[in-house]
């Protein structure tokens, strides 16, 4: 099982510009989460989805974020414009069956905005 | 608010100790319990998970621990190994039909 897999693992990118973060969850799993971690804040969760739909954008932080899952190998985290208080590792999830279930973390991606 | 927090923030033990971290939840509606362990750069990975209808639940080298009564949760590592260093994760499901909440983490330093 190749895991969930993200990318980039790394970007650095100037303040105002988009940044666009790529999941792709373990193959048969209907729920996809996207987290925030932060020093400060710990993992937030950001959105999740289940069956490709939005179930709680509640976490999203505002307009700037945006995330879509147009199949069930595939979703997208896009901040535009990215600002310097977006640093942060974004990580990507996903499970089987109803939340609360084990949740399968990717290997982050890890966002440097200056 | 209602929310998961770690009574430490770091425990440093000896290698071949025991090692106990707890968390504290504050939603006695909470079903679902986890603990992942995050090493540097990497995500977070699962170690064991327990239900609100058990007490204790056993893995290898690890037990986990719920209360319900007082609402707190904990992770034994027996004969802790410096490949036990790590950040540990409590994580609950409040309701049936939302995600996991984490707390804030608690860094295991491990020394030989």
């Amino acid at each position: 099982d190749a895991g969930v897999i993200q990318s980039p693992r790394h970007e650095v990118t100037e303040m105002g510009q988009e940044v666009t973060l790529r999941c792709k969850p373990i193959s048969g799993h209907d729920y996809l989460f996207w987290y925030r971690q932060t020093m400060m804040r710990g993992l937030e969760l950001l959105i999740y989805f289940n069956n490709n739909v939005p179930i709680d954008d509640s976490g999203m932080p505002e307009d700037r974020f945006s995330a879509k899952m147009p199949n069930a190998s595939f979703s997208t985290l896009k901040i535009q414009p990215s600002e310097p208080r977006d640093s942060a590792v974004y990580f990507c999830a996903s499970s089987l069956g109803v939340p609360g279930n084990t949740i399968y973390f990717g290997e982050g991606s890890w966002l440097t905005v200056v | 608010g209602e929310s998961v927090g770690l009574h430490l923030p770091t425990l440093s033990v000896q290698e071949g100790d025991n090692s106990i971290i707890n968390c504290a939840y504050s939603n006695s509606a909470s079903d679902y319990f986890i603990w992942y362990k995050q090493e540097s750069g990497k995500g977070p990975q699962f170690i064991i998970d327990i239900r609100s209808n058990m007490d204790k639940r056993q893995g290898q080298r690890v037990t986990v621990l719920l209360n319900k009564t007082v609402k707190h949760l904990s992770l034994q590592i027996a004969a802790t190994q410096p490949g036990d260093s790590a950040v540990y994760f409590c994580a609950e499901s409040i309701q049936a039909g939302t995600a996991l909440i984490f707390g804030k983490g608690t860094t295991l330093s491990v020394s030989s």
